[in-house]
């Protein structure tokens, strides 16, 4: 099973700010890295699939990089609507693992 | 526009059992796997179990196995997990998530529904 350590838990971000998530897996995962948004009481919202791409319709400040182990979702210029829950998820191995997900609250 | 809703979530007792369900739109039901994934509170995302499109192919997490059965029913773009003897730490907020063909990771998913588990 490939453990996902997603780095960090809580993080604090003022309007304009380059905000980066990290994940980092146990194992070689290749691309097989996705990212996903989610608010309260609502569905997760899919943001980047296969490490590097942009979901279609996700804002271009959001990216994402990396291959292997090592994995970043960054949000450029972060806006107040931003404010969510993010979590990276793994689909090279079974069982489907995933991170244990970052808070980015703005001020 | 993909929607994906879930149902059947409340409080439960220990040992007990309940169903939940997923109601799907705007896709093609029968050409997907589906998921089920959840979140204990203040833990992270669990992935719980998958069926192929036909139902060929079901899989469970290790936590669940022999507790846990997912099925779909295509005529009616719905998917199901029948929770059997359930813990106190089964609870958590349950998530459908339709699954990408040929790739496996997850496209849309539903908002929860969330099962409690307590006397």
């Amino acid at each position: 099973e490939t453990t996902l350590t997603q780095s960090p838990a809580f993080m604090s971000a003022t309007p304009g700010d380059k905000v980066n998530i990290s994940c980092k897996a146990s194992q070689d995962i290749d691309d097989d890295m996705n990212w996903y948004q989610q608010k309260p009481g609502e569905a997760a919202i899919f943001i980047i699939q296969e490490a590097t791409t942009l979901v279609p319709g996700i804002p271009p400040r959001f990216s994402g990089s990396g291959y292997g182990t090592d994995f970043t979702l960054t949000i450029n210029n972060i806006e107040s609507e931003d404010a969510a829950y993010y979590f990276c998820l793994q689909h090279d191995n079974f069982p489907r693992t995933f991170g244990q997900g970052t808070k980015v609250e703005i001020k | 526009e993909v929607q994906l809703v879930e149902s059947g979530g409340g409080l439960v007792k220990p040992g007990g059992s309940l169903r939940l369900s997923c109601a799907a739109s705007g896709f093609t039901f029968s050409s997907y796997s589906m998921n089920w994934v959840r979140q204990a509170p203040g833990k992270g995302l669990e992935w719980v179990s998958s069926i192929s499109s036909s139902s060929s192919y079901i899989y469970y997490a290790d936590s669940v196995k022999g507790r846990f059965t997912i099925s779909r029913d295509n005529a009616k773009n719905s998917l199901y997990l029948q929770m059997n003897s359930l813990r106190a730490e089964d609870t958590a907020v349950y998530y459908c998530a339709r699954e990408v063909p040929n790739y496996g990771f997850f496209d849309y998913w539903g908002q929860g529904t969330l099962v409690t588990v307590s006397s």
